[in-house]
């Protein structure tokens, strides 16, 4: 299986500031990579797909890079409504693996 | 709108099974993959597998193979994921989600399942 690890666990911010996760695959998955933003009792909602394309509807301070195995959620100025906890997801090979998640919480 | 909507919560004892509803509306449900992910409490998700609608294949993630069957019933619009050997550790709440290219793109509301004695 493919292992997914992101970095920070948590990760305390303001609002206005930018913000970075990093997400590793243990081995390559090229572009083969979705981000998610889950709120408490809620679903997850898709913002990323392909490593760097932009859900239709997903505000644009949010992005996304990478490749092979190595990827960054970007989100570039944080905003109330983006306190939650963050996974980044490979589909390249199944089982399908997730990263243990990334809670932003408020400074 | 395009949405799934899953069956309601269930409470089992270990070793029994369990079989969550997942029914989608709003789009052509034979068109699109869809999937089953759990997320027990406090932890991250987990994929277990999913159904090509069109044609009943199914794959599972070796975690889950030997317990998990996943159906669906097209003049239903609706799909089924069924755990037998439940333990405690199954514990969670299941989703289904449908995959659109990349990523899953719309998700259920999530059934809770709560295995215990």
């Amino acid at each position: 299986d493919i292992q997914m690890t992101q970095s920070p666990s948590t990760l305390s911010a303001s609002v206005g500031d930018r913000v970075t996760i990093t997400c590793r695959a243990s081995q390559s998955i090229s572009s083969w990579l979705a981000w998610y933003q889950q709120k408490p009792g809620k679903a997850p909602k898709l913002l990323i797909c392909k490593a760097s394309s932009l859900e239709s509807g997903v505000p644009s301070r949010f992005s996304g890079s990478g490749s092979g195995t190595e990827f960054t959620l970007t989100i570039s100025s944080l905003q109330p409504d983006d306190f939650a906890t963050y996974y980044c997801q490979q589909y390249n090979s199944y089982p399908w693996t997730f990263g243990q998640g990334t809670k932003v919480e408020i400074k | 709108q395009v949405q799934l909507v899953q069956s309601g919560g269930e409470v089992k004892k270990p070793g029994a099974s369990v079989k969550v509803s997942c029914k989608a509306s709003g789009y052509a449900f034979t068109k699109y993959a869809l999937h089953w992910v759990r997320q027990a409490p406090g932890q991250s998700l987990v994929w277990m597998g999913w159904i090509n609608p069109g044609n009943g294949d199914t794959q599972f993630s070796p975690k889950f193979q030997g317990r998990l069957t996943i159906t669906r019933d097209t003049s239903a619009s609706t799909a089924y994921m069924d755990l037998s050997s439940l333990r405690s550790e199954d514990t969670a709440v299941y989703s289904c989600a449908r995959a659109s290219g990349g990523g899953f793109d719309i998700w259920g509301q999530g059934t809770m399942v709560t295995v215990s004695s």
